[in-house]
């Protein structure tokens, strides 16, 4: 079966450090976002991606990068990781046309700076 | 520019209750509209998703929401809920042309944390 997977799935790592966040999908999309998830904000869009060699910023895209070699990877880089970018951290992809359309979400990553 | 409220923040129900989760949009033209499960240390499953028709959409779990564009609501219903029903709800809204659909960004609301008691 087709999938969307996040790793690491939990990671803690020190202010300063460069971290990066992998999303692995196998749904053959050619659209994937970044979505940090923080309590009473819901789930916030950092950066997006329509196709290989396309990124997009979000709203929330400071401190962040991504890269789209291919179709199945969208990496998200923390350059200088922050107290403030703590956070859950979403990946998702979606395909398919019209009302068929659905996007489909990884299990999380669960990142902690100190 | 999109938004979406979701006034409630925590909601408990007894099992086998009938429950209703609140959902606000904004939107300038006629929005997509979806509902989201997130059950504890998971990512979001899509529960149902309303593009346009019939404003009673059916979804999975025996949920079921319906648009009402004069009150900019998409409210999310079950008539009995079970203990599995526990977990974090998301509204969420999108927006543009249908046949672009799969490009849209989604804005979510700040979720409504489910509680079911015994």
């Amino acid at each position: 079966d087709a999938e969307i997977t996040q790793s690491p799935r939990h990671k803690i790592t020190e202010t300063g450090r460069q971290v990066t966040l992998a999303c692995h999908q196998t749904w053959n999309h050619n659209n994937m976002f970044w979505y940090r998830q923080d309590l009473g904000h819901g789930l916030r869009l950092i950066h997006y991606s329509y196709g290989v060699q396309d990124t997009n910023k979000g709203e929330v895209s400071d401190g962040y990068s991504v890269s789209r070699s291919n179709t199945e990877d969208l990496p998200l880089t923390l350059e200088s990781a922050a107290s403030s970018q703590t956070s859950v951290y979403f990946c998702a992809s979606s395909g398919g046309q019209g009302v068929n359309t659905e996007a489909f979400f990884g299990q999380g990553t669960r990142l902690t700076v100190v | 520019a999109q938004s979406v409220t979701q006034p409630d923040i925590h909601i408990t129900v007894s099992e086998g209750a009938s429950l209703e989760l609140r959902c606000n949009y904004s939107y300038g033209a006629t929005p997509y509209l979806f509902w989201y499960v997130q059950s504890p240390g998971q990512g979001l499953q899509l529960l149902l998703k309303y593009f346009s028709g019939d404003t009673l959409v059916q979804g999975i779990k025996g949920f079921e929401a319906e648009f009402k564009r004069s009150q900019s609501s998409f409210n999310l219903r079950k008539p009995s809920v079970h203990w599995s029903d526990a977990a974090e709800y998301f509204c969420a809204v999108a927006g543009g042309l249908i046949s672009n659909f799969g490009n849209e960004k989604l804005t979510f609301g700040t979720g409504t944390r489910l509680t079911i008691i015994p």
